[in-house]
This record gives C-alpha cells, sequence and structure tokens, in this order.
C-alpha cells in the first residue's frame, strides 16, 4: 500500500480479554517494527520483523505479548490477559530495510490507541 | 532507565524566529541521530538525520548538530512557521539491530 497501515485505529477492552491488532506496511518494505507509545511519552521498542525472521522481541514487556509476521508482509501483535498498564498507543512503522534505518527511512502508522477497562 | 531525554516538554516560538529543540543522551554506543515530527492524530515522521561521524547536518530550513563529547544534539528551525507547530521526537540507533530509542518529545508552537 502507499503507507503503513494499522487497524484498529480505536479499540477499549476489558481487563483479562486478548486483543489482536494487525499492521500492513508499505509493500516494497522488508521490515516492521512494533513500538509501544504511552501518553506524553516517545515510542519504545517492542520487536522487529525482517521479512518473516524476528531477529529482536527484547522489547516485549512480557510473556502475554507476541507478534506474528507469516508471509513477510502484514504482521500482528497480541496481547493476551490484557492488564489496564497494556493501555497505551501501539504503534508500527516498516522501512526499506535495518541497513537503511540510519538514514531516517523509518515510516509510521497512524497507530492503534489501546484502552483496558 | 532513560536513555535519551528530551527535557523541554514545550517550547513556543513568535513566527520568523529560530526555534532551538535538545536532546541528551547517556548511551556512547549510539552512532545516529534522528528527528521525526508528529503532527495530532498521525504518526511520526521522519525529518533529519545524522551520523556520530559529523557535527551538523543541513536541510532548508531544519538544522541538526551533533556533539558527542557533550552527548547533545539540537534541531534548529529557522525561519519557524506556524505550520512547524508539533511535537518533535529525538531518536537514536546503533546499539541494537533495528531498534531506535526515542525521547519524550518536545511540543512547539509557533505563534503568528
Amino acid at each position: 500500500g502507499a503507507g503503513v497501515s494499522q487497524s484498529p485505529r480505536y479499540k477499549v477492552t476489558k481487563r483479562g480479554q486478548d486483543v489482536t491488532l494487525r499492521c500492513d506496511p508499505i509493500s516494497s518494505h522488508a521490515t516492521l517494527y512494533w513500538y509501544q507509545q504511552a501518553l506524553g511519552q516517545g515510542p519504545e521498542f517492542l520487536t522487529y520483523f525482517n521479512y518473516e525472521a524476528q531477529p529482536d522481541k527484547s522489547g516485549l514487556p512480557s510473556d502475554r505479548f507476541s507478534a506474528e509476521r507469516p508471509e513477510g508482509s502484514i504482521s500482528t501483535l497480541t496481547i493476551q490477559r490484557t492488564e489496564q498498564r497494556d493501555s497505551a498507543m501501539y504503534r508500527c512503522a516498516s522501512s526499506f530495510s535495518p541497513t537503511r534505518l540510519n538514514t531516517g527511512e523509518l515510516f509510521f502508522g497512524e497507530g492503534s490507541r489501546l484502552t483496558v477497562l | 532507565d532513560q536513555q535519551v531525554k528530551q527535557n523541554s516538554p514545550s517550547l513556543s516560538v513568535q513566527e520568523g524566529r529560530i526555534s532551538i529543540l535538545n536532546c541528551d543522551y547517556t548511551n556512547s554506543m549510539f552512532d545516529y541521530f534522528l528527528w521525526y515530527k508528529k503532527y495530532p492524530a498521525e504518526g511520526p515522521t521522519f525529518l533529519i538525520s545524522i551520523s556520530s561521524i559529523k557535527d551538523k547536518n543541513e536541510d532548508g530550513r531544519f538544522t541538526v548538530f551533533l556533539n558527542k563529547s557533550a552527548k547533545h544534539l539540537s534541531l534548529h528551525i529557522v525561519p519557524s512557521q506556524p505550520g512547524d507547530s508539533a511535537v518533535y521526537f529525538c531518536a537514536a540507533g546503533g546499539t541494537s539491530y533495528g531498534k531506535l530509542t526515542f525521547g519524550q518529545g518536545t511540543i512547539l508552537t509557533v505563534h503568528p
């Protein structure tokens, strides 16, 4: 697609429920990133994919968080047994490749705002 | 620990004047730095970057300065325009392949 697309834009869920967020990156981009952004803070790295490989998931806060990119394009971020502290904006970004990252070629989607009640 | 810090939550500037946004970092392993700009209800968009081998990079009205000894970088916008009003995030990379570390952001307001 022309830009990074995320869905849903807004998700309200009850504590204990599972949620899945979806990201459709720019079609020519090999690399896809997930970031978590709390209110008033900058984005924090969760994980990234190079095609379908997931070289780094060091930022995932707990084993309740998982991400997939099975065919190297669309990715999902799943949070199991949600807790109130999971409430945040979840941002997906893509880039042509990790080696181009130092030129700033990281394109963000509009984000999915998750609220856990 | 906050490895990238933007200590000014907000900045207000008159149109036509210079805007200076500051960023400090603690990790000496960072080797490239970026500024992103974010409008409400949109994702951050890339503005300008600088490699650690340089001390200045300029792109039109935007200039980024890097002082490695002080672990400090700044973004200068000259002249400032009302359309520059946005949240500006400083980010750093180089410690882990594919990962950027962001600051908290500075809200810039440019008054006509």
